[in-house]
């Protein structure tokens, strides 16, 4: 069955440390990775999108990707308190659905 | 100003009762989708559609119908709504060359169903 999984968290880190934010993944055919945030209440808004192996950093987040063994991760360098909020990764299954994790709710203390 | 609307925001109604939540973009998307959100279950997409008049089912499409008969406008319908179809639902569209990832989300409406 194809699926993502990401721990729920809360993941909690102190203002201005890296957060780090992990998914694995099942389809070994899936090529394309993305992140979403979700702030309470509000929709998701996309924030990073990768297709190959390795690092893509976009100002203070960084996406790696790892298809040999399955995972994608999401890094925050200096994490702020408006952070804070859950972290949805999805991929692609090579059609024309989006498979959606669960979140990683993510805590930022000021 | 680029934006997925959606309507009503909040709708509480009984079951049985027949209704529709509208999404409009104005944004020339080809795509737009559907999809629930429940605690614990996170986002499930309920049907997509890649153009006009072309719609096809999610991972969640019993209960629901769309239509797809103008590019911008993308409606959910449920014909006889029951309990369990209580949840945040949130429309996204997206550019054809993206295919369905890189999707803008309405604001979202929570419907409860008694």
């Amino acid at each position: 069955q194809k699926e993502v999984e990401q721990n729920s968290g809360p993941l909690s880190v102190p203002e201005g440390a890296i957060a780090s934010l992990n998914c694995t993944y099942s389809d070994r055919g899936s090529q394309s990775f993305f992140w979403y945030r979700q702030y309470s209440g509000k929709s998701p808004e996309l924030i990073m999108s990768i297709y190959s192996n390795g690092d893509k950093e976009d100002g203070r987040f960084t996406a790696q990707l790892n298809k040999a063994s399955q995972y994608v991760s999401l890094l925050i360098r200096d994490s702020q308190p408006s952070d804070s909020a859950t972290y949805l990764c999805t991929w692609n299954n090579a059609g024309n659905m989006l498979t959606f994790g669960g979140g990683t709710r993510l805590m930022v203390k000021p | 100003e680029a934006q997925v609307t959606q309507n009503p925001r909040y709708l509480i109604t009984v079951t049985g009762k027949k209704l529709t939540v509208t999404c409009s973009q104005n944004m020339n998307h080809e795509y737009m989708s559907w999809y629930r959100q429940d605690p614990g279950l996170g986002l499930r997409q309920i049907y997509y559609s890649m153009n006009v008049e072309v719609t096809d089912k999610g991972d969640v499409p019993e209960g629901y119908k769309v239509s797809r008969k103008e590019k911008r406008n993308f409606p959910l319908i449920l014909e006889s709504p029951s309990p369990n179809q209580t949840s945040l639902y949130f429309c996204a569209s997206s550019l054809r060359g993206r295919g369905p990832y890189e999707q803008y989300f309405g604001p979202g409406t929570r419907l409860t169903v008694t």
